[in-house]
């Protein structure tokens, strides 16, 4: 079974600021990683993922993740964040086999001007 | 491409009465479905996995009869609450597989109240 931590319930941080969004996981195979993005009242988007390949993933609007195996990580960073990008984050595994998302507890990401 | 709707996005009924939720992938096909439920400020959890053509597999500590799935084609799949009390009001997200891609793409949520 897996399971997914995402220690920060909330991470507030200034507008143009750098900022990381930690998660961890733990599975006894081999795993698909995803961060998804949630605005108020509405549903999930696929911000980026990890299938195989480059460990360094990103996405169209500046953040980027980095699969650490060793570490079990796949943490979530922005070099500068705008007052858009406030919103829910969540980390999610499923394995190769199931497609089912196991996710995190979320972090509420509060960029403030 | 790859959108997935839900229908309502919101409803309100009372105790005892069932709603039915629907959740449409309209430009693929999905043979595998995924219904979540979300709680205010919390993550979601997955309460089922629906296959088109097949009986839903359930998660654990999901009631199957109180909370009915039909998968009846490739692009749509249903949920339905059945005698719906206040403690079932939450967030109820579906999403779709693309059967081309692992992917899963999420419709926007349905908000049950119930009264």
């Amino acid at each position: 079974a897996q399971s997914v931590t995402q220690l920060d319930s909330q991470v507030p941080v200034f507008e143009e600021a750098p900022v990381e969004l930690r998660c961890n996981y733990s599975s006894s195979v081999s795993v698909y990683l995803f961060w998804y993005v949630q605005y108020p009242n509405q549903g999930l988007q696929l911000l980026l993922k990890y299938l195989s390949g480059s460990t360094l993933v990103e996405s169209i609007n500046g953040f980027e993740a980095e699969f650490n195996k060793s570490q079990t990580s796949f943490h979530l960073r922005k070099p500068s964040v705008h007052i858009s990008d406030t919103a829910e984050y969540f980390c999610a595994v499923s394995d190769e086999s199931s497609y089912k998302l196991i996710f995190g507890s979320g972090t509420r990401l509060l960029v403030r001007p | 491409g790859a959108v997935v709707s839900q229908h309502p996005s919101w409803v309100i009924c009372k105790s005892g009465t069932s709603v039915k939720i629907e959740c449409r992938s309209l430009d693929f096909q999905a043979t595998t479905m995924f219904w979540y439920r979300q709680f205010p400020k919390q993550s979601l959890m997955l309460m089922a996995t629906s296959n088109e053509g097949s009986k839903a597999t359930y998660e654990q500590g999901v009631e199957k009869d109180k909370f009915l799935i039909n998968h009846a084609s490739l692009t749509l799949s249903t949920l339905t609450v059945t005698s719906a009390h206040p403690e079932d009001s939450s967030f109820y997200i579906c999403s779709a597989r693309a059967d081309f891609r692992n992917e899963q793409f999420f419709g926007p949520g349905t908000r049950l109240t119930v009264l």
